[in-house]
């Protein structure tokens, strides 16, 4: 088995300031995933990574960066963050793409204040 | 493009009576692969059960779906809930684009009443 870990658990930050959420996996797992989860509208994909140094857009990239560093963490940056934006980021991996099981880690709230 | 609608909101049912959730799927993919995720309160979302294969059941803790390409969907049922089951269910498709990354809809919230 493996673990996903994610930091911090909570995040406060301040209208406009940059925030950095960072994700850790020891599955050896090649894809890694950024997913957003609001109340009643799901899970919406931010960024995920096949490999090392590689980056994709998801639905929800817009306002975010990611870093794939090596191939156990990929970190997720808020680039300028919104009054009143309240959710749970979940960082994900699996061995790869289409039908292999996606694993989650237990998710970074945000609020902004 | 790639879509997913299941049951809106929240479904309330009371302990030992029947669970249906449903799920149907918009896709161009031949072979549609399906998933239902459930995520309980304050934990990770996790795999309950998958399918590649048309008109086959598939079965994992209780729970069964079977996927119908026919009329696109992907039903989950349970014959008696349980209070554990109360949790948040995502049907999620493969999308048919280069992706290939799970298309998650908004969920559903069960709800189990004693």
């Amino acid at each position: 088995g493996g673990i996903i870990t994610q930091t911090p658990k909570f995040l406060i930050g301040q209208e406009g300031q940059k925030l950095t959420l960072k994700c850790q996996q020891n599955f050896n797992h090649d894809t890694m995933y950024w997913y957003r989860q609001d109340s009643g509208k799901g899970l919406r994909l931010i960024y995920y990574s096949i490999t090392e140094n590689d980056l994709q857009k998801g639905d929800l990239s817009e306002g975010y960066d990611a870093s794939r560093e090596k191939k156990s963490s990929f970190s997720l940056t808020v680039t300028s963050a919104q009054k009143n934006e309240m959710a749970v980021f979940l960082c994900a991996s699996s061995i790869g793409t289409g039908g292999t099981e996606v694993f989650f880690g237990k998710g970074t709230r945000l609020t902004v204040v | 493009g790639d879509s997913v609608t299941q049951t809106e909101g929240l479904v309330t049912l009371t302990e030992g009576l029947p669970v249906m959730l449903n799920c149907t799927y918009q896709t161009i993919y031949s072979n549609p692969f399906l998933f239902w995720y459930v995520q309980h309160l304050n934990e990770s979302p996790r795999l309950l059960l998958k399918s590649f294969t048309d008109n086959k059941r598939t079965e994992h803790q209780g729970f069964h779906a079977t996927l119908h390409k026919s009329s696109s969907s992907f039903h989950l049922q349970k014959s008696s809930a349980q209070l554990s089951d109360s949790a948040l269910y995502y049907c999620a498709p493969v999308a048919s684009s280069g992706s290939w990354q799970l298309i998650f809809g908004s969920g559903t919230q069960l709800t189990v009443m004693p």
